[in-house]
C-alpha cells in the first residue's frame, strides 16, 4: 500500500517568512496529492491539490510542487501570517482504488511568530 | 459553500457501549468515508462507501464497526462495543466521485469520541 512520509514534524517561522513542508510517497502510480490544513478542534480543510500531469500549482500565497521521478511533493507558503499557524497534512490516494482511500502524512505543526 | 456536517461534536461513552456517529455528506456527493485520528497521530482511513455498500475497509475496521446510509442524507458509523482504544477523533468525508477532478475529499469537523 501507499506510504507517505512528511517532514518536518514542527516548523516555527517568523511572520512574513516562507514555510516549506515536504512529503515523499511510495506508490509510483499515485496521481493526486492534496494538502489539508487542520486548525485546533476542526476537521482537515483542503487548501490545495496537484495532479501528476503538472509540476507546480499556485494559489495566492500557497504553492505545491511535484517531482514524480523522486516521488516527493512540497507545500510552500510565502509571506506567512499568524493565521497560517495550524497542522498541515499531505496525503496520497492508493492508486486504482475505487473510492480513493487517502493515506496521510504524519502532519507538520506550523507556528508563525508575530 | 456546501460542507460536510457531523454530530455530535463530542461523545462520551462507557467501555462496552454502542455508539453511533452521524454525518451528512455534501448533497451531490456519491462517495463517503470515515477516518479517525488518535490524539497526536496521523489521520487513518477506516472505510469507504459507495452505492450502499463498502468499497474498501482498513484492518482497523473490524466486526465491531459498521456503516450505513439509512436515508438519502445521513451516513453513520456504528461501533458496537466500544473499547478504550477507540477513543479518537472520527472524521467523515465525501467526494463527488472517484474520477479525476471530482475525487477531492471534503472533511467534516469531526466527532471526538471518548471511551471511559
Amino acid at each position: 500500500g501507499e506510504n507517505v512520509e512528511q517532514h518536518p514534524s514542527t516548523l516555527s517561522v517568523q511572520e512574513g517568512d516562507s514555510a516549506v513542508i515536504k512529503c515523499t510517497y511510495s506508490d509510483s502510480a499515485s496521481n493526486y496529492f492534496p494538502w489539508y490544513k487542520q486548525e485546533l478542534g476542526k476537521g482537515p480543510q483542503l487548501i490545495i491539490d496537484i495532479r501528476s500531469n503538472v509540476g507546480e500549482k499556485k494559489d495566492q500565497r500557497i504553492a505545491v510542487t511535484l517531482n514524480k521521478t523522486a516521488k516527493h511533493f512540497s507545500l510552500h507558503i510565502t509571506e506567512t501570517q499568524p493565521e497560517d499557524s495550524a497542522v498541515y497534512f499531505c496525503a496520497a490516494p492508493r492508486s486504482g482504488a475505487a473510492g480513493n482511500k487517502l493515506t496521510f502524512g504524519g502532519g507538520t505543526r506550523v507556528l508563525v511568530k508575530p | 459553500e456546501p460542507e460536510v456536517t457531523q454530530t455530535p461534536s463530542h461523545q462520551v461513552t462507557q467501555m462496552g457501549q454502542e455508539v453511533i456517529l452521524r454525518c451528512v455528506p455534501i448533497s451531490n456527493h456519491l462517495y463517503f468515508y470515515w477516518y479517525r485520528q488518535i490524539l497526536g497521530q496521523k489521520v487513518e482511513f477506516l472505510v469507504s462507501f459507495y452505492n450502499n455498500e463498502i468499497s474498501e475497509k482498513s484492518e482497523i475496521f473490524d466486526d465491531q464497526f459498521s456503516v450505513e446510509r439509512p436515508d438519502g442524507s445521513n451516513f453513520t458509523l456504528k461501533i458496537r462495543s466500544t473499547k478504550l482504544e477507540d477513543s479518537a477523533m472520527y472524521f467523515c468525508a465525501s467526494s463527488e466521485s472517484f474520477a479525476v477532478s471530482t475525487d477531492t475529499q471534503y472533511f467534516g469537523p469531526g466527532t471526538r469520541l471518548t471511551v471511559l
